[in-house]
């Protein structure tokens, strides 16, 4: 069972250049997402999706786009890096938005290394 | 503000001792309190997820507990183990809202020999 699958686990860039990071689920989670890490701060959600074919804008969703085409599927492209953009990004997904009040759990990928110089 | 809070920012202890750390949270509406395993370069796993009703949820070693009343949270570690090296983070859910997980910025723990 794979779980949250991330790809690639390292990545430089070059500022102005654009990339997409891959993130795959095998669990038929509605409720994916994608986080970055930053020393010294909790996570941050830049995008989510409630299910293929919707996404929506988190916290900080500036220089970055999502798109659900699929159940599985939910890649992050960064359109211009910059250097701002170094961060460790996390995918995730779970069963509902929220987990509600059965509190679902919610799955997270390695993270993918991202450095923009 | 919706805000989590935790202490210490990081821990040292010596393997087979216990600690206990804590989450203070000013989120609402609450919908559900997590605490997470982040050992380091890898993704957060979760340890215990408590409702309102909840007021403790043990997972192995690891022990939280939920005052809803006072919006504390704490996690404790019995018998630590050099695994247990980890940051451990609290995550309130909100039942509302475009952010609806609010995530703590961790207690960085470290168990030494």
């Amino acid at each position: 069972n794979a779980g949250v699958t991330q790809t690639p686990k390292f990545q430089v860039l070059k500022t102005g250049q654009s990339m997409t990071l891959q993130c795959a689920q095998d669990m038929n989670h509605e409720y994916m997402s994608w986080y970055r890490q930053d020393p010294g701060m909790g996570l941050r959600l830049i995008h989510y999706s409630v299910g293929a074919g919707i996404t929506d804008q988190g916290e900080v969703p500036n220089g970055y786009n999502v798109s659900r085409s699929t159940t599985e599927d939910f890649p992050l492209r960064l359109l211009s890096a910059a250097p701002s953009q170094t961060s460790v990004y996390f995918c995730a997904s779970s069963y509902s938005r929220t987990g509600g009040s059965s509190g679902n759990t919610i799955y997270f990928g390695e993270g993918s290394w991202l450095t923009v110089v | 503000k919706n805000q989590v809070e935790q202490s210490p920012q990081s821990l040292i202890i010596l393997e087979g001792k216990n600690c206990t750390l804590q989450c203070n949270y000013t989120v609402s509406p609450f919908s559900n309190l997590r605490w997470y395993k982040q050992d380091t370069g890898r993704g957060p796993v979760s340890l215990t997820i408590m409702t309102f009703s909840e007021n403790t949820k043990s997972n192995g070693r690891y022990t939280a507990t939920l005052d809803a009343d006072t919006k504390q949270s704490s996690l404790h570690i019995t018998a630590s183990q050099l695994s247990d090296s980890a940051s451990y983070i609290c995550v309130v859910s909100r039942n509302s809202g475009n952010t609806p997980l609010v995530f703590g910025k961790g207690t960085r723990l470290s168990v030494i020999a």
